[in-house]
């Protein structure tokens, strides 16, 4: 089954040091990935994608993520945080059967400043 | 560029009462989407229109839910009756493109709680 985890609730972190969001799938064929980032009272917004090629993803805001085929992993990285970065961020995993999109359970990020 | 509308933005109603949300998706956008999100969960794909046929709604609970997109813009999706796990944000997105290898342009949504 297609499925992708998103497998810490909550991440805290300091402004200004390096955050990391992890998200793992699991998918027959080749995935594609995305990070959306929800701020309070707003809908989602695209951060990311990976489709194919380069295994280092840049996105917006300075947000990157690595896509680890042999972890399954596809985790989202920033150098340095900002308070403003705080939100809830979600992975997704596109099933190529259904062409339709499934998201992970979300995780809070908490920047203190 | 105006982005995806919603309203109304919160939405308070009894078990077994109707409920109606709008949508009014970017300009030129022919792809439609409807999405349930539950507390503490991803978003969940209800429907998704292509101009004003539907390309997909298995996830759509049919006896309570319906959605329309006339005319391939604007799009309103109905609850009747409510039940109280019904209560979720409703979200609405939009894409110039028919699959979701794109990004998707999200609205703000639509907080419906069922008491």
């Amino acid at each position: 089954a297609q499925s992708v985890a998103q497998p810490e609730d909550q991440v805290n972190v300091a402004e200004g040091n390096p955050l990391t969001v992890k998200c793992t799938y699991s998918v027959s064929g080749n995935p594609y990935l995305f990070w959306y980032v929800q701020y309070p009272n707003r809908g989602l917004q695209f951060l990311l994608k990976y489709i194919t090629g380069d295994n280092l993803v840049k996105g917006s805001y300075g947000f990157e993520a690595e896509f680890n085929k042999s972890q399954t992993s596809f985790h989202l990285k920033k150098p340095s945080a900002l308070v403003s970065d705080s939100a809830l961020y979600f992975c997704a995993l596109l099933r190529g059967a259904t062409n339709k999109l499934i998201f992970g359970t979300g995780t809070l990020l908490a920047v203190q400043p | 560029e105006a982005g995806v509308a919603q309203s109304p933005r919160y939405k308070i109603i009894e078990k077994r009462q109707s409920v109606a949300f709008w949508c009014n998706p970017i300009s030129g956008h022919a792809t439609l989407y409807w999405y349930q999100q539950i507390l503490g969960q991803g978003p969940k794909l209800l429907i998704q229109f292509q101009n004003n046929g539907v390309v997909d709604d298995s996830q759509l609970p049919k006896d309570r839910f319906s959605a329309e997109r006339l005319k391939g813009v604007d799009s309103t999706l109905k609850i009747q009756p409510a039940k109280l796990e019904d209560s979720a944000v409703y979200l609405c997105a939009s894409s110039p493109f028919r699959g979701q290898r794109e990004k998707l342009f999200f609205g703000s949504g639509t907080q419906l709680s069922v008491l």
